[in-house]
C-alpha cells in the first residue's frame, strides 16, 4: 500500500527565510508524487509533480522540489519564503491505476506560518 | 478554462433535510472526484467517476449519493446527514489514465462545499 509521511506539523520562517518542507513516501513502484497547497477554506492548489526524468521540479510561485529515490523523499523548498506563502501544504503520491480515474494518497499536511 | 467550479459555497442543513452539491469542469476531463476534508486534516477520498461510471466507493453510507450526469457535472446528493458529516467538501477532475495512458494525471480541485450539519 502507499504512504505519505509529512513529519513536520508545524513549521514557522521569517519572511525572507528559506524553506524546507519534508515528505516521505512509501510505494511499490516508480512513484507519481505531487505538492499542493490549501490557503484556509480554500481547494487545493498544484505547486508542482514529478513523473520521471530531471528529479529537481520546478514549480509555481518560486517553489522546487527534489525526488530522491534512495532516500524515499520528495522535499519542498523555496529559497526566500514571503507573507503570503502561509498556508497548509500537502504532499501526495499515486495515483494508481484502477477501473479508471486515479487515487492520490495525501500526508497529513504541514502548517506554514510567516513571521513579519 | 482550468477552473473547477462547486456551488453552494456554503451549506446549513438539518439532519432530516435532502439538498445536493454541485461541481463543474469545462477541461475535458473524463476522470471526476468527491472528497471529505475535516479540519486541519488532508482530503479523504470518497467517490471517482471515470467516463460517467462509478469508478470508486470508498465505502462511503448511503447518505451520501453521488451522480454524474454528464462528463462536465458531478453531483452529491446528501440526505439524513448526521452532524460528524460537517466537513469542506471537495470537488476534484482529471484526464483519465485510459485517455492519456498516463498514471500521472495531475487532479484540479474546486474551492469546495462548507457544508455544516445541524
Amino acid at each position: 500500500a502507499q504512504s505519505v509521511t509529512q513529519p513536520d506539523i508545524h513549521i514557522t520562517v521569517s519572511e525572507g527565510a528559506s524553506l524546507e518542507l519534508r515528505c516521505n513516501y512509501s510505494y511499490g513502484a516508480t512513484p507519481y508524487l505531487f505538492w499542493y497547497v490549501q490557503s484556509p477554506g480554500q481547494g487545493l492548489q498544484l505547486l508542482l509533480k514529478y513523473f520521471s526524468g530531471d528529479t529537481l521540479v520546478q514549480g509555481i510561485k518560486g517553489f522546487e522540489a527534489e525526488f530522491k529515490r534512495s532516500q524515499s523523499s520528495f522535499n519542498l523548498r523555496k529559497p526566500s519564503v514571503h507573507w503570503s506563502d502561509a498556508a497548509e501544504y500537502f504532499c501526495a503520491v499515486g495515483p494508481i491505476l484502477t477501473g479508471g480515474g486515479n487515487k492520490l494518497t495525501f500526508g497529513t499536511g504541514t502548517q506554514l506560518k510567516v513571521e513579519l | 478554462d482550468t477552473e473547477v467550479t462547486q456551488t453552494p459555497k456554503h451549506l446549513v442543513m438539518g439532519m432530516t433535510n435532502k439538498k445536493s452539491l454541485k461541481c463543474e469542469q469545462h477541461m475535458g476531463h473524463r476522470a471526476m472526484y468527491w472528497y471529505k476534508q475535516k479540519a486541519k486534516k488532508p482530503p479523504e477520498l470518497m467517490f471517482v467517476y471515470s467516463y460517467e461510471k462509478l469508478s470508486i466507493n470508498e465505502s462511503v453510507p448511503s447518505r451520501f449519493s453521488p451522480e454524474c450526469p454528464n462528463s462536465s457535472l458531478l453531483n452529491l446528493h446528501l440526505h439524513a446527514l448526521q452532524p460528524e458529516d460537517s466537513a469542506l467538501y471537495l470537488c476534484a477532475s482529471s484526464q483519465d489514465p485510459r485517455t492519456s495512458g498516463r498514471a500521472s494525471n495531475e487532479q484540479f480541485f474546486g474551492p469546495g462545499t462548507r457544508l455544516t450539519v445541524l
